[in-house]
């Protein structure tokens, strides 16, 4: 398979508790991003790597979120203590110089 | 800082019929024009882009064209099939390290 796959797919959790998501990009792809969305909009940007270099993150995101990509090539996305706020749907994305996303099927955060 | 403004929010088209969507930009260093598709409960998809060197690029029943003058591009859909029913996206794309940035996007729906 040579597109971006996240897992899991789908995640209920009670509040409070710690969630970790992964996503493996597109092998040749130096880049990637992690994304949010919630009903009605569009992909809300959170933080984005080339190679293991964490180069951005959103100022929208609290220090209860943190991702890695410790070998330059797959991705987590640790969220701490979840809120019901935090249910949404989580998208990584991958591309090769700054263009043409390829994104995930994303993991679908449910907390309850 | 510097926006996309996309118009309309939604459309209603008969199947058969064209659809166009329109999107305004402000930054005229903006070299590169993305669109992506998303379909209900599935991930965003590229469907078409097109650089500032270039007035039009087509594929099969999909077309972006761009003013640089008036600053906008556009998506025309020809011959509309319920398929072509999703929401469209024509994110802010500055290039180099900055990442992609999307709004609310147009909700197409094709009626049969």
């Amino acid at each position: 398979d040579t597109g971006v796959s996240q897992d899991p797919r789908h995640k209920i959790t009670k509040r409070g508790q710690n969630v970790t998501f992964r996503c493996d990009p597109i092998s040749e792809h130096n880049r990637l991003y992690w994304y949010r969305q919630t009903l009605g909009q569009g992909p809300e940007f959170l933080t984005y790597f080339q190679n293991e270099a964490q180069l951005e993150k959103s100022r929208l995101l609290s220090d209860r979120f943190s991702a890695e990509r410790p070998k330059g090539s797959f991705s987590t996305l640790e969220i701490q203590r979840t809120e019901q706020g935090d249910s949404a749907m989580y998208l990584c994305a991958s591309s090769l110089a700054q263009e043409r996303y390829t994104f995930g099927s994303g993991t679908r955060l449910t907390v309850v | 800082g510097e926006n996309v403004e996309q118009h309309p929010s939604t459309l209603s088209v008969q199947e058969g019929d064209s659809a166009v969507i329109k999107c305004t930009y402000s930054d005229s260093a903006s070299n590169y024009f993305p669109w992506y598709k998303q379909e209900l409960g599935k991930r965003p998809q590229l469907i078409i882009d097109i650089r500032s060197n270039v007035g039009e690029k087509k594929d099969q029943r999909i077309a972006v064209t761009l003013n640089k003058t008036a600053k906008h591009f556009s998506l025309h859909i020809t011959e509309t099939q319920p398929e072509d029913s999703a929401v469209y996206f024509c994110p802010r794309a500055p290039g180099g390290y900055q990442k992609v940035t999307f709004g609310t996007g147009t909700k197409l729906q094709v009626i049969p």
